[in-house]
């Protein structure tokens, strides 16, 4: 089974700050996403890559970066948080059929 | 963009009873859907899918249903147990957007012991 890990597992911040989050996964999947899940909109798509190096604009990925630096790796990052980005924020990899995903960072920005 | 809707947005039944989860979606090329399930704190997980070349998916006691011409989905669980007790998450991929899922906003599901 695909092991996706996230990191940190909750993070508070204040208004104004950089906040990075990190996702690893071990299965060797080229696509990872990145979802933050608030209640009475499911999960949202910020931003995702098809492999190292890339990444690609998801549905609401403003006030959002991404990097992919490996294979295995893929980082959120805040560069200026906002209550507004207070939220669980879930990894994903896998490909055009089954997404696994990470256990989330549940994030609250002050 | 594609849309994805569920109905309905939570329901509470008794242990053992069936339950029907609802899904429409708004986009003719979408031609995969995969379900999700998530337990309470826990990470979402796969738990059943069907292609818009089917009309029925059935695997232990979860059977889908799909009508395209409608655009709807529907989930049916049977003999609800307490592991049950999850949200559950309906999502829609087309053909050109190469993995990417649009997923509705879920159904809270409580199993009343």
């Amino acid at each position: 089974e695909a092991a996706v890990t996230q990191s940190p597992r909750n993070k508070v911040a204040v208004t104004g700050g950089k906040v990075t989050l990190s996702c690893n996964q071990t299965n060797n999947h080229n696509n990872m996403y990145w979802y933050r899940q608030d209640t009475g909109h499911g999960l949202r798509l910020i931003h995702y890559s098809y492999g190292a190096g890339s990444t690609e604009k998801g549905d609401i990925p403003d006030g959002y970066k991404a990097s992919r630096p490996s294979q295995e790796n893929f980082s959120l990052i805040l560069e200026l948080a906002t209550p507004s980005q207070t939220s669980v924020y879930f990894c994903a990899s896998g490909d055009a059929e089954e997404q696994y995903f990470g256990p989330g960072t549940r994030l609250t920005v002050l | 963009g594609e849309q994805v809707e569920q109905l309905p947005s939570s329901l509470i039944v008794q242990e053992g009873a069936s339950v029907l989860i609802n899904c429409s979606y708004t986009d003719s090329a979408s031609v995969y859907f995969p379900w999700y399930k998530q337990e309470p704190g826990k990470r979402l997980q796969f738990i059943i899918d069907i292609r818009s070349n089917m009309e029925r998916k059935q695997t232990q006691r979860l059977t889908l249903l799909f009508d395209k011409k409608t655009k709807h989905l529907s989930l049916h669980i049977t003999a609800t147990q307490p592991g049950d007790s999850a949200i559950y998450f309906c999502s829609a991929s087309n053909r050109y957007n190469q993995g990417k899922l649009i997923f509705g906003q879920g159904t809270k599901l409580s199993i009343k012991p």
